[in-house]
C-alpha cells in the first residue's frame, strides 16, 4: 500500500527558509516522478514542483521559481522541498504526490498524496 | 500557462440527483485531464485520468468525458459521501494547472 508522509512544516518569518520532507513507502520510489502541490487556507490547489524519478529533470511553478528547490534521495525513499525567501503568500498546506504512471511527463495523474504539512509565513 | 475554468463554482443538489461539472481549458489539451475529489482537511482523492478512465476503486457512478477544451465530470446518482469539492487538472504540459474547484452542496 503506497504511503506518503510529509514533515517539516511550521511557522517562519518572511524571508526565512524551511525544508519539507516526504517519506515514501509501499512502492518503488525510484521509479516514479514526484510532485509538491500546495493549498492556501480556503483556496484551491496549486501545483508547485516536479522531479523526474532520478532527479535529472525538474519543473517549477513561476510563483516559486528561483526560491524553491525540489530534490529527492532515492536511497532514503524521500522527497524534499527546500524553500527560501519565503513570503506570506507561500502560506499553505503542502502535499507531496506521486505520478500514477512510470515514464510519462507529465503523467496522466497523481494517484497518491500525503496528508500535508502546514507552512505559515508570518512575522 | 493553460488555464482551466470550472463551472459552476457551487452546485446545490440532493441525494439521488444526477449532476455534471464542466471544465474548460484555455487551449487544446487533448485528453490530458484528471479529476479529484477533496474533503475538508484531507488530501485530494484521484478519481479519473485521461478524461474518462476511472481510477481503480472509484465507484462507477462517477464518469468523465470530453477532449480538446471541454470536459465534464458526471455523478449519476449522488450519495451522501459525494458532497465535497471537485477539481479538474490538466497534464498536457508543465506547469500542470488545476481548475478553481466546484463545491457540491446538499
Amino acid at each position: 500500500q503506497e504511503h506518503l508522509v510529509e514533515s517539516g512544516g511550521g511557522v517562519v518569518q518572511p524571508g526565512g527558509s524551511l525544508r519539507l520532507s516526504c517519506a515514501a513507502s509501499g512502492f518503488t520510489f525510484n521509479n516514479y516522478g514526484m510532485h509538491w502541490v500546495r493549498q492556501a487556507p480556503g483556496k484551491g490547489l496549486e501545483w508547485v514542483a516536479f522531479t523526474r524519478y532520478d532527479g535529472s529533470n525538474k519543473y517549477y511553478a513561476d510563483s516559486v521559481k528561483g526560491r524553491f528547490t525540489i530534490s529527492r534521495d532515492n536511497s532514503k525513499n524521500t522527497l524534499y522541498l527546500q524553500m527560501k525567501s519565503l513570503r506570506p503568500e507561500d502560506t499553505a498546506v503542502y502535499y507531496c504526490a506521486k505520478d500514477n504512471f512510470v515514464g510519462w511527463e507529465p503523467a496522466p495523474g497523481f494517484d497518491y498524496w500525503g496528508q500535508g504539512t502546514l507552512v505559515t509565513v508570518s512575522s | 500557462d493553460i488555464q482551466l475554468t470550472q463551472s459552476p463554482s457551487f452546485l446545490s443538489a440532493s441525494v439521488g440527483d444526477r449532476v455534471t461539472i464542466t471544465c474548460r481549458a484555455s487551449q487544446d489539451i487533448s485528453s490530458y485531464l484528471a479529476w479529484y475529489q477533496q474533503k475538508p482537511g484531507k488530501a485530494p482523492k484521484f478519481l479519473i485520468y485521461g478524461a474518462s478512465t476511472l481510477e481503480t476503486g472509484v465507484p462507477s457512478r462517477f464518469s468523465g468525458s470530453g477532449s480538446g477544451t471541454e470536459f465534464t465530470l458526471t455523478i449519476s446518482s449522488l450519495q451522501a459521501e459525494d458532497f465535497e469539492t471537485y477539481y479538474c487538472q490538466q497534464l498536457k504540459t508543465y506547469p500542470v494547472t488545476f481548475g478553481q474547484g466546484t463545491r457540491l452542496e446538499i
